[in-house]
């Protein structure tokens, strides 16, 4: 059973088109949250930590909120630019020391000009 | 600020020889370092957590003996993956953590081909 999963798995839209993406987990205990960008060849890129219920972050034209059950990172006005992939994470308290994060399949982005 | 730096990008190698990679944070010390794999169409999967100066730990599955990994500095991990067959061609990718942090940073990845 996945932990995060995140939808839609592709996602195409027109330039200035808002829309959002959903990342759905299920864990005992949420340390963090995490966003990441990933453009093709590269390494994910940091967006936002959160950690708790109600919590939002922005930067730029993105905006990254979280409920008990999932996180949703919302696009406004998209450029060509934002196209890339966009990976979620968990992060779990952990008492064996280890804490790496749990990734979704990620949600490929395309915006069109 | 917080670059991780990987190589190579891109390994082949014949299958039964060892292949060593490397993860380097470059503009700061990474108390905290994690090697993960991924395979296509599939999700990241953690490996291993390494803290620098101590053994690595493995997640379930992963087998040590074939997947060595040293952090001996606060800026250089490496994953070392011995006799290496076919079934272990993947992207592998490193992250780094400083201390009292809770931000990975992510290197490029390796892309690892066993003929």
């Amino acid at each position: 059973e996945d932990q995060v999963t995140q939808s839609p798995e592709a996602l195409r839209l027109q330039e200035g088109e808002s829309s959002s993406l959903n990342c759905s987990y299920t864990v005992s205990g949420l340390r963090g949250l995490f966003w990441y960008r990933q453009d093709p060849g590269k390494g994910p890129e940091f967006l936002f930590t959160l950690y708790s219920a109600g919590e939002e972050k922005e930067k730029e034209r993105l905006k990254a909120t979280l409920t008990k059950k999932e996180s949703f990172l919302h696009i406004t006005a998209p450029k060509p630019e934002d196209s890339a992939t966009y990976l979620c994470a968990v992060q779990e308290y952990s008492g064996g020391g280890a804490d790496g994060l749990t990734f979704g399949k990620g949600t490929h982005l395309i915006i069109q000009p | 600020g917080a670059v991780v730096s990987q190589h190579p990008s891109w390994v082949i190698c014949k299958s039964g020889t060892s292949v060593k990679i490397e993860c380097r944070s470059l503009d700061f010390q990474a108390t905290t370092m994690f090697w993960y794999r991924q395979f296509p169409k599939q999700s990241l999967m953690l490996m291993a957590t390494s803290n620098e100066g101590s053994k690595a730990t493995y997640e379930q599955g992963v087998e040590k003996d074939k997947f060595l990994i040293n952090h001996a500095s606060l800026t250089l991990s490496t994953l070392t993956v011995t006799s290496a067959h076919p079934e272990d061609s993947s992207f592998y990718i490193c992250s780094a953590r400083g201390l009292g942090k809770n931000i990975q940073y992510f290197g490029a990845g390796t892309r690892l081909s066993v003929l």
